[in-house]
């Protein structure tokens, strides 16, 4: 089983939809939190952290399950340039970020 | 700031031959990272250092790899000899000084190399 799971996608939506993105991670003794984003050939960005209580950005609104392992990411009045592969990001200790394999978004007008 | 710096962005080479890939880390920072990136297996952490020194290089796939930190403001990751399954994008990053054992700051990453082994 990979340490985190995402859901591949691709997610196609027109402009101005919600979309969410989930994601489980299986070490229950991971720590901290992260949405990264990749536009193509591109390198990862952080997005936001994800905080128990849940946090949010502008349009974007991250939550944190413990207890499930379970983490969400919800964009909404999806824009085009949102169009990215959204990545899931754990870590156990500090220093290691352990990476899911990415949900693609594709936002169209 | 000029962020991570890495070099060359693509690289074509042939099997058997040795690969060095660079990086240098934005001014500062304290740890680095060498990431490999590919369709099948995603974004891994293949070593990482603290200080110049290597950290945690469980991620490395074999011996043919290796990576060096000589001074804080550059390293290298050689590949030697170099196979078709090592073609990947190759990611350096770098942070800086956590607050604790605990915290993280945010890692930037380089823009990446995209290497191609025939």
């Amino acid at each position: 089983r990979k340490e985190v799971e995402q859901d591949p996608g691709p997610f196609n939506v027109p402009e101005g939809a919600t979309v969410a993105f989930n994601c489980t991670y299986s070490n229950s003794a991971s720590q901290s939190f992260f949405w990264y984003r990749q536009d193509c050939r591109k390198e990862p960005k952080l997005l936001m952290s994800v905080y128990s209580s849940g946090n949010e950005d502008g349009r974007f609104t991250a939550q944190l399950n413990r207890a499930s392992q379970y983490i969400s990411l919800l964009i909404r009045d999806s824009k085009l340039s949102d169009s990215a592969t959204y990545l899931c990001v754990v870590t156990t200790y500090g220093n290691k970020l352990v990476f899911g394999a990415g949900t693609i978004l594709r936002v169209k007008s | 700031d000029a962020g991570v710096i890495q070099s060359p962005r693509h690289e074509v080479t042939e099997m058997g031959q040795e690969v060095t890939l660079r990086c240098k880390p934005i001014s500062g920072h304290d740890y680095l990272f060498w990431y490999r990136q590919t369709m099948m297996r995603g974004l891994e952490l293949l070593i990482y250092f603290n200080n110049n020194v290597p950290i945690d290089d469980s991620g490395m796939p074999e011996d043919r790899f290796s990576a060096k930190m000589p001074n804080a403001s550059f390293s290298t990751l050689k590949i030697q000899p170099s196979e078709p399954r090592d073609s990947a994008v190759y990611f350096c990053a770098s942070r800086g000084l956590a607050g604790g054992p605990n915290s993280y700051n945010e890692q930037f990453f380089g823009p990446g190399t995209r290497l191609t082994v025939l």
